[in-house]
C-alpha cells in the first residue's frame, strides 16, 4: 500500500530561522511528488512537482528536493506569511492520477 | 482566469438527508477529482473523471456516495442518507491533461456538517 509520512507534525520558527520539512514515502512506483500549501479554510495551493531523485525546484524562500525515499521542503529565512500547513502527495504508476497525501506539517512563523 | 469553484461553501444537513455538492473546474481541464479532508488530516481521494468518464471510484466510502460529470465540465458529488461520519471538507480539483505530473488545482472546498 502506498504511504506518505510527514514530519514534524507541527513546527514553530522565529522569523528568519531556516528549517526543513520532511516527507518520506513508500510506493510501488513513483510518477511524481507534489508539494502543496494550505491556509485555513482554503483548498491546497500547488507549489512544486518533482519527478526523479536528485531533482530540485525553488520558489522564493522555498526549495524542494527529492531522493528515492523522501523529499525535503527547505524554508530559508521564513516570514510570518509563510505560516500554513504544507502537504506532500505522491502520484503513482498505475494509480491513474490520484494523489496520496500525507497528513501535513503545520508551520507557524513568529515575528 | 477563474480557478476551481465549489458550491455551497458550507452545508449543514440533518442525519438522513441527501446533499449535492457542485464543482466548476477550470475551463478546458480534462481531469477532475474529488477528495475528502477530515479535520487535521490530508485530503483523501474519492473519485476521478477524465472528461465525462468516471475512470476511478475506488475511494468512495460507500454506495451512498455518487458522483457524475455528464457533459465533461461541471461535476456533482451526491451523498445520500448522510451520516455523522460524512462530516468533512469536500475538495474538488482539476488538471489540464491526463498523464505524468499534471498538477491538480484545488477549489476552496465545501464544509459539510451532519447533525
Amino acid at each position: 500500500e502506498d504511504q506518505v509520512t510527514q514530519s514534524p507534525e507541527a513546527l514553530r520558527l522565529q522569523e528568519g530561522e531556516s528549517s526543513s520539512l520532511n516527507c518520506s514515502y513508500t510506493v510501488s512506483g513513483l510518477r511524481g511528488l507534489f508539494w502543496y500549501r494550505q491556509d485555513p479554510g482554503k483548498g491546497p495551493e500547488f507549489l512544486f512537482t518533482l519527478y526523479s531523485a536528485g531533482e530540485e525546484k525553488e520558489k522564493e524562500r522555498l526549495k524542494a528536493t527529492l531522493t528515492k525515499k523522501e523529499s525535503f521542503l527547505h524554508i530559508t529565512a521564513p516570514k510570518p506569511e509563510d505560516s500554513a500547513t504544507y502537504l506532500c502527495a505522491v502520484q503513482t504508476v498505475g494509480g491513474f492520477q490520484k494523489l496520496v497525501f500525507g497528513t501535513g506539517t503545520r508551520l507557524l512563523v513568529s515575528p | 482566469g477563474a480557478g476551481v469553484s465549489q458550491s455551497p461553501r458550507y452545508k449543514v444537513a440533518k442525519r438522513g438527508q441527501d446533499v449535492a455538492l457542485r464543482c466548476d473546474p477550470i475551463s478546458g481541464h480534462v481531469s477532475l477529482f474529488w477528495y475528502q479532508q477530515a479535520l487535521g488530516q490530508g485530503p483523501e481521494f474519492l473519485t476521478y473523471f477524465q472528461n465525462e468518464a468516471q475512470l476511478d471510484k475506488s475511494g468512495l466510502p460507500s454506495d451512498r456516495f455518487f458522483a457524475e460529470r455528464p457533459e465533461g465540465s461541471v461535476s456533482t458529488l451526491k451523498i445520500q442518507r448522510t451520516q455523522q461520519e460524512d462530516s468533512a471538507v469536500y475538495l474538488c480539483a482539476s488538471s489540464r491533461i491526463p498523464g505524468q505530473g499534471s498538477e491538480q488545482y484545488f477549489g476552496p472546498g465545501t464544509r459539510l456538517t451532519v447533525t
